[in-house]
């Protein structure tokens, strides 16, 4: 059975600080998204990394892949209040349809 | 583009009731779309993969009677909980796969 597990589960941190949120899964993929969900809301899509050493960059936020070690991490750079939101890593198993497994989710609270 | 909607957007009923949410691609058509459950302050877990003129693969533990998921069109997919009790009170949302999958708004089920 596939797990992602993402750590951490919660995360306080005062803006302009940096800090990496980790993504591991426990079986071959080489395909991972990250989401964040705001309360209430949907998921918004972030990243699509598709190969392993994926490294992808929009603004404040990057996510790398390393299909070896089984981890994506999401990177924040110089935190805003902004960024305050649920972030999910997804594993896609590909077992012939697509088949997404979601991690927990980090709860991020960007204080001022 | 890689529009997807949801309707209801919200929903109140009584136990016992059924209900049915719609999802639908706007600009795409989708020969598989998914439908997931999110309780507060979870993840998204699967319940279902949709798949346009056949049955739709449910997963462990889901109750395939309860839920009935029907995908007439390339377009359209609908999730029906069946004789909804409170236990079944969530968000749903429902995705549709173009490469990857595109995520409906969600819809929130009270059930009283």
């Amino acid at each position: 059975e596939l797990k992602v597990e993402q750590n951490p589960l919660f995360l306080s941190m005062q803006e302009g600080k940096n800090y990496t949120i980790y993504c591991n899964y426990s079986t071959t993929s080489d395909r991972l998204y990250w989401y964040r969900q705001d309360p209430g809301k949907s998921l918004e899509s972030l990243f699509v990394l598709l190969s392993n050493g994926a490294v992808k960059q929009e603004g404040r936020l990057m996510a790398s892949l390393d299909t070896k070690a089984r981890l994506s991490t999401l990177h924040i750079t110089a935190a805003v209040h902004d960024l305050s939101a649920t972030y999910f890593c997804a594993v896609d198993l590909r077992q012939g349809a697509q088949k997404l497994v979601f991690g927990q989710g980090t709860r991020l609270t960007i204080n001022p | 583009g890689a529009v997807v909607s949801q309707h209801p957007s919200w929903v109140i009923c009584k136990s016992g009731t059924s209900v049915k949410i719609e999802c639908r691609s706007l600009d795409f058509q989708a020969t598989t779309m998914f439908w997931y459950r999110q309780f507060p302050k979870q993840s998204l877990m699967l319940m279902a993969t949709s798949n346009e003129g056949s049955k739709a693969t449910y997963e462990q533990g889901v109750e395939k009677d309860k839920f009935l998921i029907n995908h007439a069109s390339l377009t359209l997919s609908t999730l029906t909980v069946t004789s909804a009790h409170p236990e079944d009170s969530s968000f749903y949302i429902c995705s549709a796969e173009l490469n990857e999958q595109f995520f409906g708004p969600g819809t929130r089920l009270t059930v009283l």
